[in-house]
């Protein structure tokens, strides 16, 4: 059963517009979440987090916005850049427990130039 | 630079060979992680260490056996591998298991 699902495999944005990438979560113990952006042969690179205490975190283009009642996170590249091309890998986890992250299948992002 | 290194970057072999990959932070963190992802296939966790105790074996083949000496390098040893086994293992650590994780470049592994 996958808590964490990104619905979207892929998606093609234009150069310069909005990137929107989507997250959806079942488990309610999730209090943190986080986006990983990762190139081919490449390990992942931590891009942004946030905290169930709060519903928008900023960082330049990136923002991730959290839904808690609808379980559901998303992840806003603006403007969208060729070199933001690569696959999206969203993750979350609980405070409580003794569970490491759980990753989603990851959404590739292309943009076009 | 993530501060997690892993080596060697590239790797062939034989399905009779027997092979070791070598992770090392330079983070202070308390756990580790070997990933594994395949062709088109998402992230799939092979094995954590926290405070150098294993503590989850995620149904891996014991072809593939981890070795966590010290907090600070893990290895992957590997042993009798299949085709199938062809991937990029990932390497990771965080401060605690609840929190971001730092990844390795990877390992490519060519099973032939």
């Amino acid at each position: 059963d996958q808590q964490v699902k990104q619905n979207s495999p892929s998606l093609s944005v234009q150069e310069g517009r909005i990137s929107i990438l989507n997250c959806d979560y079942t488990n309610s113990m999730f209090d943190y979440f986080l986006w990983y952006k990762k190139y081919p042969a490449e390990g992942p690179t931590f891009l942004i987090s946030i905290s169930s205490i709060k519903d928008k975190n900023e960082d330049g283009r990136f923002t991730v916005f959290l839904n808690k009642s609808a379980k559901h996170l998303s992840l806003h590249i603006v403007p969208s850049q060729p070199g933001d091309s690569a696959v999206y890998f969203c993750a979350a986890s609980a405070s409580s427990g003794n569970t490491p992250l759980v990753f989603g299948k990851g959404t590739r992002l292309s943009v076009i130039a | 630079e993530t501060g997690v290194t892993q080596t060697p970057r590239h790797l062939v072999m034989g399905m009779t060979n027997k092979k070791s990959l070598k992770c090392e932070q330079h983070l202070g963190h308390n756990a580790m992680y070997w990933y594994k992802q395949s062709a088109k296939k998402p992230l799939e966790l092979m094995f954590v260490y926290s405070l150098e105790e294993r503590v989850e074996n995620n149904s891996v083949p014991s072809r593939f056996s981890p070795e966590c000496p010290n907090s600070s390098h893990l290895f992957l040893h590997l042993h009798t591998l299949q085709p199938e086994d062809s991937a990029l293992y990932l390497c990771a650590s965080s401060r605690s298991m609840k929190e971001t994780q730092y990844f390795g470049p990877g390992t490519r592994l060519l099973v032939l």
